[in-house]
């Protein structure tokens, strides 16, 4: 079965640094994109960029280039999304999803969120 | 930057069909893809590549884009669709650049 399994959720302050990770097991990691996906409270879904664990080829959309970190560990399957200084306005789910490998133009399968919670 | 814009409310009764657009230039030129989203809860893929469907999902769900609109259609509405939807194009292939639209929420009354 092919799954994305994330890590739990955070409370952070702001101005702190936070990696989450995304676990990848059932098919071949390396071969298909990864794609992070934010989704403020009660707002819709934004695609913030993606990474190709093959060779580590990273796009980042515009409105989070510079923001946050994308990198991947091929040995473990896992894919991490980082910040070094959060904002509370970076409060939000953040999915990863794998792309389908044809196209890289959907999104098959995707992980149960990690809620990230930033509060003074 | 290219924008998809969805109606924010569908209301359906059990049984009948539900329609949901999705507007954007030339969108009939971009392969659609849509999800399902149910509160708390990840979304999922429920039609792809326009109107093909992954394996487990009802052929209740389809689509098709044409112009400037993108359209999911539910048949015989159930209880349980009632969620969040949201469409999805590949904006840029060179720049692995992608749009999702605005969300449209359905009720089934």
């Amino acid at each position: 079965e092919v799954q994305l399994v994330q890590s739990g959720a955070e409370v952070k302050k702001p101005g702190e640094s936070l990696k989450i990770s995304c676990k990848a097991s059932g098919y071949s990691f390396t071969s298909h994109w990864i794609g992070w996906v934010r989704q403020m409270p009660g707002k819709g879904l934004e695609w913030m960029g993606s990474i190709y664990p093959g060779d580590s080829d990273t796009r980042y959309s515009p409105s989070f280039q510079g923001q946050v970190t994308f990198s991947t560990d091929k040995s473990i399957s896992t894919a991490y999304l980082q910040w070094s200084s959060l904002k509370a306005s970076d409060t939000a789910i953040y999915y990863c999803a794998k792309f389908d490998y044809l196209h890289a133009s959907y999104m098959d399968v995707w992980g149960k969120g990690t809620t990230v919670t930033v509060s003074s | 930057s290219y924008v998809l814009t969805q109606p924010p409310s569908v209301s359906v009764a059990p049984g009948q069909t539900a329609r949901i657009t999705c507007g954007g230039d030339n969108i009939g030129r971009k392969a659609v893809h849509w999800y399902q989203q149910k509160p708390g809860q990840a979304p999922v893929l429920v039609v792809y590549d326009d109107s093909d469907r992954p394996s487990g999902i009802p052929e209740r769900f389809s689509g098709s884009n044409s112009g400037n609109t993108a359209t999911l259609t539910i048949s015989r509405v159930e209880a349980g669709d009632e969620a969040d939807y949201y469409c999805q194009v590949l904006n840029s292939t060179s720049d692995h650049r992608y749009v999702f639209g605005t969300g449209t929420k359905v009720s089934v009354l």
